[in-house]
């Protein structure tokens, strides 16, 4: 299957400023990659899509403005919690899709905004 | 809206028993389904794919069954083993039948296997 690596993968920040963090895909090219966010005791819901070379389409309810996606190659999809605030502090993991339509995820990113 | 349900929210048992865990969804038309294991902050890994065209999937001591008429697919381990104990999420492609990695989980499973 394929492999995600997801960096960094734990960190914190102060409020108001912004993280990047980073999704790989090792083996395999991917034109689409998913971020997901899952909060404490909860389960994981999909954020957005992310397009090699295009914009990302984000689910309902989720900020584009806030949360930046950059999918500016077939191996990495970055990103970016803008102006954090201590809510946006949650576990963020990435996914590519792998033939036939099995979903490989990353170890995941845990924000912390103090 | 596809929505997945995961029972039991939690489970604990004694090493070496068979266990099931139960996970069933609203729209049947699905392309398939995925059940990974979550170790406590750590990432998803991928367990059992399971096609719509197929019933069950098995990976050593995991045997996977899946009755998309019924909405319904379970998890079977045998013998279980304490390295076991972690959250056990089930999770479909978003309603519309195609999968493209935009995926429902359901709430999980904690499973804890004590020795």
């Amino acid at each position: 299957g394929a492999v995600v690596s997801q960096h960094p993968s734990r960190v914190i920040c102060k409020s108001g400023t912004s993280v990047k963090i980073e999704c790989r895909s090792l083996d395999f090219q991917a034109t689409t990659m998913f971020w997901y966010r899952q909060f404490p005791k909860q389960s994981l819901m999909l954020m957005a899509t992310s397009n090699e070379g295009s914009k990302a389409t984000y689910e309902q309810g989720v900020e584009k403005d806030k949360f930046l996606i950059n999918h500016a190659s077939l191996t990495l999809s970055t990103l970016t919690v803008t102006s954090a605030h201590p809510e946006d502090s949650s576990f963020y993991i990435c996914s590519v899709t792998s033939g036939p339509d099995e979903a490989f995820f990353g170890q995941g990113t845990r924000l912390t905004v103090v | 809206k596809q929505e997945v349900t995961q029972i039991p929210a939690a489970l604990s048992v004694p090493e070496g028993e068979n266990l099931v865990l139960n996970c069933s969804f609203t729209d049947s038309a699905i392309y398939n389904l995925q059940w990974f294991r979550q170790d406590p902050g750590k990432g998803l890994t991928s367990l059992l794919l399971i096609q719509s065209s197929q019933r069950e999937q098995t990976s050593g001591r995991l045997n996977a069954s899946l009755d998309k008429s019924s909405g319904r697919s379970t998890l079977y381990i045998a013998a279980s083993q304490p390295g076991d104990s972690a959250t056990y999420l089930c999770a479909v492609p978003n309603a519309g039948g195609t999968s493209y990695g935009k995926l429902t989980f359901g709430q999980g499973t904690i499973l804890t296997v004590h020795p």
